[in-house]
């Protein structure tokens, strides 16, 4: 089993969709949680930090559940410029241990 | 103000000859971690330095790897004999110091993609 698991998707969606994914993590000692996105060929870019109340960033939304190990990210109203492959991540002793991603494609 | 750069941007080299990939982090970022990703696949942890040191080593693949920083600032990854199965895109990233329970992100690097024939 991998230490941080994702549904690779890909999750096809019309724009405006709301759309989830959600990504769980074996080590419960973990101690930050991050989302990131990657473009097809690009590095990943941070989109945000998940923090244990919860965060929104305008049409983003980052939700962990430390009982159940697992985080969430919530995209609403998606735009064609939302499609990319979405990464989570867990960090222990500064060792960030990468999920495999989880492919969006926003279509018109 | 200036990213994490990385050199060389692409590297053709042939099996069992060395390589050397260069990492220059943000400044003022004293956290450091090289990632290998392989085409399709997700980002795999090699190392990483909180200065010039390696408190995990945990992910090298093998002896061939192996990496070094100095000066706190840039960062080498020397690849040994390579071998086909190197081939990926390496990649840097940098961050702030962690505090005590406290990770910062990373910025990544635009990664140096490595083919070995």
């Amino acid at each position: 089993r991998k230490e941080v698991e994702q549904d690779p998707g890909p999750f096809n969606v019309p724009e405006g969709a709301t759309v989830a994914f959600n990504c769980t993590y074996s080590n419960s000692a973990s101690q930050s949680f991050f989302w990131y996105r990657q473009d097809c060929r690009k590095e990943p870019k941070l989109l945000m930090s998940v923090y244990s109340s919860g965060n929104e960033d305008g049409r983003f939304t980052a939700q962990l559940n430390r009982a159940s190990q697992y985080i969430s990210l919530l995209i609403r109203d998606s735009k064609l410029s939302d499609s990319a492959t979405y990464l989570c991540v867990a960090v222990y002793a500064g060792k960030s241990t990468f999920g495999d991603g989880t492919t969006l494609t926003v279509k018109p | 103000g200036a990213g994490v750069s990385q050199s060389p941007s692409n590297k053709v080299t042939e099996k069992g000859k060395d390589v050397e990939l260069r990492c220059d982090p943000i400044s003022g970022h004293t956290a450091l971690y090289w990632y290998r990703q392989r085409l399709g696949q997700g980002l795999e942890f090699l190392i990483y330095f909180q200065g010039n040191s390696a408190p995990d080593k945990s992910g090298l693949p093998s002896d061939r790897f192996s990496a070094e920083r100095t000066g706190e600032s840039v960062s080498t990854l020397t690849i040994q004999r390579t071998q086909q199965e190197d081939s990926a895109v390496y990649l840097c990233a940098s961050s702030l110091s962690r505090t005590s329970g406290m990770t910062y992100e990373q910025y990544f690097g635009p990664g140096t993609r490595l083919t070995v024939t």
